[in-house]
């Protein structure tokens, strides 16, 4: 089946500075993916959704200036959490339908961030 | 989007059956029903999907009666590693890529 990759798996990083997490479709093209984000013991909260080549559609809540998604081509896209505080601490996970819209929806393995 | 309700834990025994039942009240004609398993610290994924009736695949069955005001996901003789939490998905379909929204969960816990 086809395969959503995250990258980097978990990261560290200092309060202040910013971290970029890459969603790639392994095999197949994906116009338009997800990004979500986890706290411990809840459900994924959807941020956004990323269209290729055009800007992001942000959720209700989420600031777009903090959470930049860039969707450059057909099989990456990537979400730069700007000035990261410890409250951005989180499990950040994307998807990408393969076809159509009704298609199943496949999930990356999940970016675990912690702000120090 | 129809709004989910799922029961917020379960607790079955190795080798039983598991029914875990989701309610989407407000399902409209286009949407189709999806769950998906997630294990922690992992991505959700996909266990089976339908729109109306019995749907099976080789790791769950997915029962949705004529209203589909609700549907039930049958998991066959659960194993301890069938432990994780499912979520029950209802998507509109848009025209373009339809989004997700994910509900609460089930968190199923299987044990000896």
């Amino acid at each position: 089946g086809a395969v959503v990759s995250q990258h980097p798996s978990w990261v560290i990083c200092k309060s202040g500075t910013s971290v970029k997490i890459e969603c790639r479709s392994l095999d197949f093209q994906a116009t338009t993916m997800f990004w979500y984000r986890q706290f411990p013991k809840q459900s994924l909260m959807l941020m956004a959704t990323s269209n290729e080549g055009s800007k992001a559609t942000y959720e209700q809540g989420v600031e777009k200036d903090k959470f930049l998604i860039n969707h450059a081509s057909l099989t990456l896209s990537t979400l730069t959490v700007t000035s990261a505080h410890p409250e951005d601490s989180s499990f950040y996970i994307c998807s990408a339908r393969e076809q159509g819209d009704t298609g199943e929806l496949f999930f990356g393995e999940g970016s675990r961030l912690t702000v120090l | 989007l129809a709004k989910t309700t799922q029961p917020i834990s379960m607790d079955s025994y190795e080798g039983q059956e598991v029914n875990i039942t989701c309610s989407h009240n407000n399902i409209a004609t286009n949407d189709y029903i999806t769950w998906y398993q997630q294990f922690p610290s992992q991505g959700p994924r996909f266990i089976i999907q339908g729109y109306k009736t019995k749907v099976t695949n080789e790791v769950a069955s997915l029962f949705i009666p004529a209203d589909r005001k609700s549907s039930t996901l049958s998991l066959p003789r659960v194993s301890l590693s069938d432990t994780a939490v499912y979520y029950c998905l209802v998507a509109s379909s848009s025209g373009t890529a339809s989004k997700l929204t994910f509900g609460t969960g089930t968190r199923l816990q299987v044990t000896l």
